[in-house]
């Protein structure tokens, strides 16, 4: 099945630092959403993408839905402590007739951040 | 609106043990999902409902049952608890299927099995 690759696994950065994580597949999406996970609680919807080069803000964080469809990354900048988390990418595959209901997820990024 | 609400929020069970999670939504959510969490890992889709007396298989459905008898409630069953289910058991709404399909997800339920 459609696998999503996600890196890094970890960060480790300061305080007021900008973050950069990815994903990328070797198949074909049509939407892809950014969650956070905080610890002991489920994710939360940061950002959803949903045509090729769109580029979205939401507050600090900045994503890109990849123009060949196959890629998006995260972007946050000025990192706080309150950054800390796990970050998923999702997605929507193509099935060659529109989007298949299903999200498939990556494995994350866990994200530290030193005040 | 409370969203998506799981219960409980934790629970060890024995081998072979049943056990059934419960998970309910105030969103009008056609859609509804349950998925598991394993560290270091993504979540893999076990079950997942597009409305009401309708329900399919997702990725990791071995062991588990659920049912979908109104809009609002999609609980997941286990029949004989195994180890293998030890994990961190997410349950998730949308109001629609396809390329806008934003899930929002329950704060979890955190399954041991010993």
């Amino acid at each position: 099945g459609q696998q999503l690759n996600q890196s890094p696994q970890s960060m480790f950065i300061q305080e007021g630092e900008d973050v950069s994580m990815n994903c990328t597949s070797s198949s074909i999406f049509n939407t892809w959403l950014w969650y956070k996970q905080d610890p002991g609680e489920g994710p939360v919807l940061l950002i959803a993408l949903y045509k090729a080069g769109e580029l979205t803000s939401n507050g600090r964080l900045t994503a890109q839905f990849g123009i060949t469809r196959k890629d998006s990354f995260l972007n946050i900048s000025a990192s706080i402590p309150s950054d800390v988390g796990i970050y998923f990418c999702a997605g929507l595959a193509d099935n060659g007739g529109g989007s298949q209901g299903n999200l498939i997820f990556g494995k994350g990024t866990k994200l530290s951040v030193k005040p | 609106n409370a969203g998506v609400t799981q219960t409980p929020k934790f629970r060890i069970l024995k081998i072979g043990q049943s056990m059934t999670l419960q998970c309910a939504q105030d969103m009008n959510h056609n859609y509804m999902y349950w998925y598991r969490q394993d560290p270091g890992m993504g979540l893999k889709l076990i079950y997942y409902s597009v409305g009401a007396g309708i329900t399919d298989k997702g990725e990791v459905p071995n062991g588990y049952n659920v049912s979908r008898s109104t809009t609002e409630d999609f609980p997941l069953r286990l029949e004989l608890a195994a180890p293998s289910q030890t994990s961190v058991y997410f349950c998730a709404s949308s109001y629609t299927w396809g390329s806008y399909n934003e899930q929002f997800f329950g704060p979890g339920t955190r399954l041991t099995v010993l």
